[in-house]
């Protein structure tokens, strides 16, 4: 099993639907992270999480919102789904040290709103 | 704000030429600087890092050095190979101001042709 899951790998949505993106990872660490990818932007960082009492907004937060339902588990969600939020979504963890020895990210989550 | 900036893509290479990725940064205090790649339909995975000054990361014939005094760490292959394409991304972390988030540049697509 890889490190970082993400689910769905792919989905299409309308626009106004809410749409629940899952994460879940294996490596047993405290940290972690939503990002968004778009064609000549880099990442984006959404919503960060150093524990499950702890979630904090990112650069980008408006129009998602995120669940750390478990140490392991960490979701984003857009409540109301518009056509610029389409992008590739990727969840990551990192280390205690905050990253120093690198992030893990998922395979990420394409996702199309029409 | 900590910003990374990286040299325009696409960049196209042939087979065993030497590459170099610009890439800068600009930050408040003492930054780790990450290279990560991205497969095409795959993650991002931690390509190589340097934690201080005058570090040399290397990893799979790849090797970029952290110079404080250029704000720098540019990404060198002296021989690229079909499967190095992929899209580069530079990327740092300031663990000392707590978020210790990665705030990554555009990203460099690189294509190899045999």
């Amino acid at each position: 099993d890889a490190d970082v899951t993400q689910t769905p790998r792919n989905r299409i949505t309308k626009t106004g639907k809410r749409i629940m993106l899952e994460c879940s990872q294996t490596k047993g660490h405290d940290r972690m992270y939503w990002y968004r990818q778009d064609p000549g932007l880099g990442l984006r960082l959404i919503y960060y999480s150093f524990d499950v009492k702890d979630i904090n907004k990112g650069e980008i937060s408006d129009g998602y919102s995120v669940s750390r339902q478990a140490q392991a588990k960490f979701s984003l969600s857009l409540e109301s789904a518009i056509p610029n939020q389409t992008a590739l979504y990727f969840c990551a963890t990192s280390d205690p040290l905050g990253g120093s020895y690198g992030y893990t990210f998922g395979s990420g989550t394409r996702l199309t709103v029409v | 704000g900590d910003s990374v900036t990286q040299m325009e893509g696409p960049v196209t290479l042939s087979e065993e030429a030497c590459l170099t990725i610009n890439c800068t940064y600009t930050a408040t205090g003492y930054p780790s600087l990450f290279w990560y790649v991205q497969y095409p339909g795959e993650g991002l995975q931690l390509l190589l890092k340097a934690t201080k000054a005058d570090d040399k990361g290397s990893n799979k014939g790849f090797e970029a050095t952290y110079r404080k005094e250029t704000t720098s760490f540019h990404l060198e292959k002296g021989s690229v190979q079909v499967s190095d394409s992929a899209v580069y991304f530079c990327a740092l972390s300031e663990p000392a101001q707590g978020a210790q988030k990665l705030v990554f540049g555009q990203g460099t697509r690189l294509t190899i042709n045999p």
